[in-house]
């Protein structure tokens, strides 16, 4: 799998856009980007994954580049309880019985 | 959508005994479940994959017969922590594909606490 860099840590004022970025300049033509977060305790949740194309969906944007190196996932308006580990994730195909490797992930703030 | 429930979500118990923890699709099937530990301020390291109606498969490192992992429907695979000890305590997530949706959902995980 490709491997994934992300900054360690940032702060987001609330109720500001929150871009977290993400590089994977090894990936490959058939990986896809999937980020998750871990709030404080409990399981992953999903956020959203894609391809190459921008995704949307109703808890983020997923930019990814033409040249697909690097993605920045986006929290348009962030809330105190957005504040979690975010992971950035490269991985082949959607189906299948492929598990997940996580990084170290960017620890999110989100700050009143 | 699709929801995978881990039951207990949390364990305290003597050393020596053994723990069973549950994973279970709520709305899909699932052939593949996988189970992830995870320690104090560090990421997921994944465990092993557990298959229905055969044998799992355990990553590097993780002791087959100490970590137990049964799959045997296509909504429930089950891990049991034998004869636990203090280093054992940690928290344990579980999570499984639909396989008409695609990513993987976790459960919220179940932090087991060997005294």
């Amino acid at each position: 799998d490709a491997k994934t860099t992300q900054p360690p840590s940032m702060d987001c004022a609330e109720g500001r856009a929150a871009n977290l970025p993400c590089n994977h300049s090894t990936i490959s033509g058939n990986e896809y980007v999937y980020w998750y977060r871990q709030i404080h305790s409990q399981g992953p949740q999903y956020i959203i994954h894609g391809l190459k194309n921008n995704e949307t969906n109703e808890m983020a944007s997923l930019i990814i580049t033409e040249d697909r190196k690097s993605s920045t996932l986006i929290l348009p308006h962030a809330t105190l309880r957005d504040t979690a580990v975010y992971y950035c994730i490269v991985r082949v195909a959607v189906t299948g019985a492929n598990n997940l490797f996580f990084g170290t992930g960017t620890r999110l703030t989100v700050i009143p | 959508g699709a929801v995978v429930s881990q039951h207990p979500s949390r364990v305290i118990c003597k050393s020596g005994t053994s723990v069973k923890i549950e994973c279970r699709s709520l709305d899909f099937q699932a052939t593949t479940m996988f189970w992830y530990r995870q320690f104090p301020k560090q990421s997921l390291m994944l465990m092993a994959t557990s298959n229905e109606g055969s044998k799992a498969t355990y990553e590097q490192g993780v002791e087959k017969d100490k970590f137990l992992i049964n799959h045997a429907s296509l909504t429930l695979s089950t891990l049991t922590v034998t004869s636990a000890h203090p280093e054992d305590s940690s928290f344990y997530i579980c999570s499984a594909r639909d396989r008409l949706t695609g990513p993987q959902h976790f459960g919220d995980g179940t932090r087991l606490s060997i005294l």
